[in-house]
């Protein structure tokens, strides 16, 4: 258990419709990560958090917007879902440059 | 700009020995972390260099080499449950955030 709570863990959605995964990270970490990871794909980086603020951003769509909240869980809301959405979401935190990220077991989005 | 490379996948036999390479091209390195990702599951921590050399834990290692971009991680005694998806990760000090590629798949057959 990496300490690390992500909701819903599987989510089946249609197309054009608007989703929202939850992530409460370790206690004590002030650093929140969202990955997106598509089939046989590698982690996509899409957008970190720290302390509440927006940190650094990936290649996050347009559609896609994050937040991270003062008791430091992070939402990502996903919208105008499209096919191509449909991917495991990992969130992450970490306490510190130490290379050392703990992932959430990630939210499993499909689309139809 | 960015980029990161290694081996889409390897094979070995258990008791074996394999290093997975990694090289990579980042604005800002802090350091190279390891990744193991078992199907469906979570990535999970293996290790982490910031400074050039060798580090060891257990049956794995990490190697990096700054000024080559380039890093290594070699698993050693290797077991069925190695099998996995291994990624290496650099990350950018400044934001600390980490980049994934899309890995390395590595089988091993009894």
């Amino acid at each position: 258990d990496s300490g690390v709570t992500q909701t819903p863990k599987h989510l089946i959605t249609a197309t054009g419709q608007r989703v929202t995964l939850r992530c409460s990270p370790r206690s004590g970490d002030l650093s929140v990560y969202w990955y997106q990871q598509s089939l046989d794909q590698g982690l996509q980086f899409l957008i970190q958090y720290y302390n509440g603020e927006e940190r650094a951003k990936g290649n996050i769509l347009e559609r896609f917007s994050a937040q991270q909240f003062p008791d430091l869980h992070s939402e990502l809301n996903l919208s105008s879902l499209e096919l191509g959405d449909s991917a495991l979401y990992f969130c992450a935190s970490s306490g510190g440059p130490t290379g050392e990220l703990f992932f959430g077991e990630g939210s499993r989005l499909t689309v139809l | 700009g960015q980029s990161l490379e290694q081996p889409s996948e390897v094979t070995a036999v258990e008791g074996a020995i394999v290093q997975i390479n990694c090289t990579y091209q980042t604005s800002g390195f802090y350091g190279l972390s390891w990744y193991q990702q078992h199907d469906g599951g979570a990535p999970t921590f293996l290790s982490y260099n910031a400074l050039d050399g060798l580090e060891e834990t257990g049956r794995f290692s990490s190697f990096l080499s700054r000024s080559d971009s380039y890093g290594y991680l070699l698993l050693q005694e290797l077991q069925m449950k190695d099998s996995a998806s291994y990624f290496c990760a650099p990350s950018m000090g400044n934001t600390d955030k980490l980049i994934f590629g899309t890995g390395t798949r590595l089988q091993v057959f009894p």
